[in-house]
C-alpha cells in the first residue's frame, strides 16, 4: 500500500524551530520529487517546498524561502522539513505529497500535521 | 508567489456541467503545459483530478476534463453529482523560481 506518513507536528513559539518527517512506504521514493504543501486553518492550499529524488535540486516558496529547509534521506525512504524563525503565519496544516505516475502533479498525500505557531 | 485566480465559488444542479477557472500568467499557466486540478474533501487531503492540463490519473471519473487557453485553464464537470461538492484548487509550474504555484481555491456546490 502507497502511504506518506508525516510526524513532527506541534506548538513553538514565535521564532522557535520544528523539524516535520514524513516517512514513505510502498512506492520507488529514490526516483520520485517530493514536496511539502500547507494549509493554515480555514484558507487554501499554498505550495512550500520541493525536493528531487537525488536532492540534487530544492526549490521553494517565496514565504519560507531562507527559513524553511527541505530534505531527504532515501536509505530511510523519509522527507524532511526544518522550519525556523518560526512566525504566526505559519501556523497550518502541513502535507507531504508525491509524484509518482503524474508528472507535475502530485498525486499521492499524505494526511497532514499540524503546527500552531503561538506564545 | 501570486497565488493563481479562481472564483471563490462555482454552483450547479445535479446533471449539469459546470467550469472552474484558473488564470495566471505567461510565466505560469500560459508558458507551460503544466497545470493540474485538486479536489479536497472538508477534513480530507487533497486529491489529484487532473494533470498536465488534461490528463486523468487513473481511477478519476471521465467527468473531470481539463483544458486551457492562452493564460487560463480550466476544469469542467460534467453531469455534477452530490459527491463533487467540495474545494477545487488549481496548480501550475511557474518560471518565477518557486516551481510551483496553487490557486486560491474554489468552492463547488452542488445545489
Amino acid at each position: 500500500e502507497v502511504q506518506l506518513v508525516e510526524s513532527g507536528g506541534g506548538l513553538v513559539q514565535p521564532g522557535g524551530s520544528l523539524r516535520l518527517s514524513c516517512a514513505a512506504s510502498g512506492l520507488p521514493f529514490n526516483d520520485l520529487w517530493m514536496t511539502w504543501a500547507r494549509q493554515a486553518p480555514g484558507k487554501g492550499l499554498e505550495w512550500v517546498a520541493n525536493i528531487k529524488g537525488d536532492g540534487s535540486e530544492k526549490y521553494y516558496g517565496d514565504s519560507v524561502k531562507g527559513r524553511f529547509t527541505i530534505s531527504r534521506d532515501n536509505a530511510k525512504n523519509s522527507l524532511y522539513l526544518q522550519m525556523s524563525s518560526l512566525r504566526a503565519e505559519d501556523t497550518a496544516l502541513y502535507y507531504c505529497a508525491g509524484t509518482i505516475a503524474t508528472p507535475h502533479g502530485m498525486d499521492v498525500w499524505g494526511q497532514g500535521t499540524t503546527v500552531t505557531v503561538s506564545s | 508567489q501570486s497565488a493563481l485566480t479562481q472564483p471563490a465559488s462555482v454552483s450547479g444542479s445535479p446533471g449539469q456541467s459546470i467550469t472552474i477557472s484558473c488564470t495566471g500568467t505567461s510565466s505560469d499557466v500560459g508558458g507551460y503545459n503544466y497545470v493540474s486540478w485538486y479536489q479536497q474533501h472538508p477534513g480530507k487531503a487533497p486529491k489529484l483530478m487532473i494533470y498536465e492540463v488534461t490528463s486523468r490519473p487513473s481511477g478519476v471519473s471521465t467527468r473531470f476534463s481539463g483544458s486551457k487557453s492562452a493564460n487560463t485553464a480550466s476544469l469542467t464537470i460534467s453531469g455534477l453529482q452530490a459527491e463533487d461538492e467540495a474545494d477545487y484548487y488549481c496548480s501550475s509550474y511557474t518560471n518565477s523560481g518557486t516551481h510551483y504555484v496553487f490557486g486560491a481555491g474554489t468552492k463547488v456546490t452542488v445545489l
